[in-house]
């Protein structure tokens, strides 16, 4: 069966300082990868999806970016965060010709 | 044309009763309607998904009705349960997913 682990859950960080979120897929293999962001009491917000290795499309612009070195592996990271960085961040999977989505548990970063 | 209309933003229902979620679309070339639920602190899952060939689906106590004429679409949850309380989202897709805001629902005991 296939699961989707991100980690950290919680990180609280100051403002100005660097961000890295993983996530990773097993028991599928090319699948599509995204990232997301929810506010507090929100709707999700696309930030990246990717069909590939190396293959990111942005589609908010903001200073954080997006990496896929293997297959089944997506980061999220920021050089520098922002207080409006702050938020409850999604990794989700879906297979190539399906289009269900499959969502980890969530990483709540708080930006101080 | 991209949007995803939902409504209502928050509901509240009594124990036993049917709640209702709606969504509106404007791109006729979606061609999948899904709806995911989400507990505090949890990514949403799938809870049920239709295709616009057909103008209902059930399983078990949640029913998706789709309008395609009117671009319109809508969660049914008979018989709600506190363990339904939860945020639900609609969306659309023909390659990508376009997101409702979603709504808050509470089930009163």
């Amino acid at each position: 069966s296939q699961t989707i682990h991100q980690w950290p859950a919680t990180l609280v960080q100051p403002v100005g300082s660097p961000l890295s979120l993983e996530c990773t897929v097993e028991g599928t293999s090319n699948p599509n990868l995204y990232w997301y962001r929810q506010a507090a009491g929100r709707g999700l917000q696309l930030l990246f999806y990717s069909v590939g290795i190396g293959q990111i499309s942005s589609e908010v612009p903001q200073n954080l970016s997006a990496s896929r070195p293997q297959d089944r592996q997506f980061i999220l990271s920021s050089k520098k965060l922002l207080l409006s960085d702050s938020g409850f961040y999604l990794c989700a999977w879906s297979r190539r010709d399906a289009g269900e989505l499959f969502f980890g548990e969530g990483s709540r970063l708080t930006v101080l | 044309q991209q949007q995803v209309k939902q409504s209502p933003q928050s509901l509240i229902v009594q124990k036993g009763g049917i709640s209702i979620i709606n969504c509106a679309y404007e791109n006729t070339a979606f061609d999948y309607f899904p709806w995911y639920q989400q507990f505090p602190g949890k990514g949403p899952a799938l809870l049920i998904a239709i295709r616009p060939d057909v103008s209902e689906k059930k399983e078990g106590r949640f029913t998706i009705s789709f309008n395609k004429s009117a671009k319109q679409f809508s969660l049914h949850i008979m018989d709600s349960q506190p363990g339904d309380s939860a945020t639900y989202f609609c969306a659309a897709s023909n390659y990508q997913l376009i997101w409702g805001a979603g709504t808050k629902l509470i089930i009163k005991p």
